[in-house]
């Protein structure tokens, strides 16, 4: 158990929906990460946010955006949901910033 | 550009032998990397890490070597037990180019009884 917990496990959105992922982190990790793993491949980083605030972003476009809260969940939407979308998304904390990265089980996300 | 890359796809192994699993890096401003472990339906799973500044470490079963002249990042498993069948991940970061991890394709560890 790593301690970061994302809801929901599952879930079926149609395309052009708008869905919303949570993820909250380890106890005391100020730092989350989003990553997006489509299946039989690794994980792609989506961005990061540190204490409230985006602070690197990876190559997805603006309809992936996010949210940070003063006790260090964290919020991934995803805007007009296209089929490609389809993936497992996973959160991951460490503290700081720091080297260790720490990940949640996922929520697999379905576009019918 | 950053790329991180797995030899093999499959790796299968008889119990109670050691497994290697390779992973190549193309950036040399590479600093830290990490090898993961994602079993079916989970998360990944932090297994070891190591910094540039290092080439040999050392945890319960696992060493990681790094060797900085090819850009080659290897994982050994000791005494390979069927918990050990699983996905498994190397992932580097750029500390320069901020946090985010990236990670290789993955090989996946069968463990034959």
């Amino acid at each position: 158990e790593t301690g970061v917990t994302q809801s929901p496990t599952h879930l079926i959105k149609t395309r052009g929906q708008q869905v919303t992922l949570r993820c909250s982190s380890q106890s005391g990790h100020n730092t989350v990460s989003w990553y997006q793993q489509a299946l039989g491949q690794g994980p792609q980083f989506i961005f990061q946010y540190y204490r409230e605030e985006e602070n690197g972003r990876g190559n997805f476009p603006p309809r992936f955006s996010g949210l940070q809260f003063p006790n260090y969940s964290s919020e991934l939407n995803v805007n007009a949901l296209e089929l490609d979308d389809s993936a497992l998304y996973l959160c991951a904390s460490s503290l700081n910033g720091g080297q260790v990265y720490y990940f949640g089980e996922g929520s697999w996300l379905t576009v019918v | 550009g950053e790329s991180v890359g797995l030899h093999l796809p499959t790796l299968s192994v008889q119990e109670g032998d050691n497994s290697i699993i390779n992973c190549a890096y193309s950036n040399s401003a590479s600093d830290y990397f990490i090898w993961y472990k994602q079993e079916s339906g989970k998360g990944p799973q932090f297994i070891i890490d190591i910094r540039s500044n290092m080439d040999k470490r050392q945890g319960q079963r696992v060493t990681v070597l790094l060797n900085k002249t090819v850009k080659h990042l290897s994982l050994q498993i000791a005494a390979t037990q069927p918990g050990d069948s699983a996905v498994y991940f190397c992932a580097e970061r750029v500390t320069a180019a901020g946090n985010k991890l990236t990670f290789g394709g993955g090989t996946r560890v069968l463990v034959k009884p």
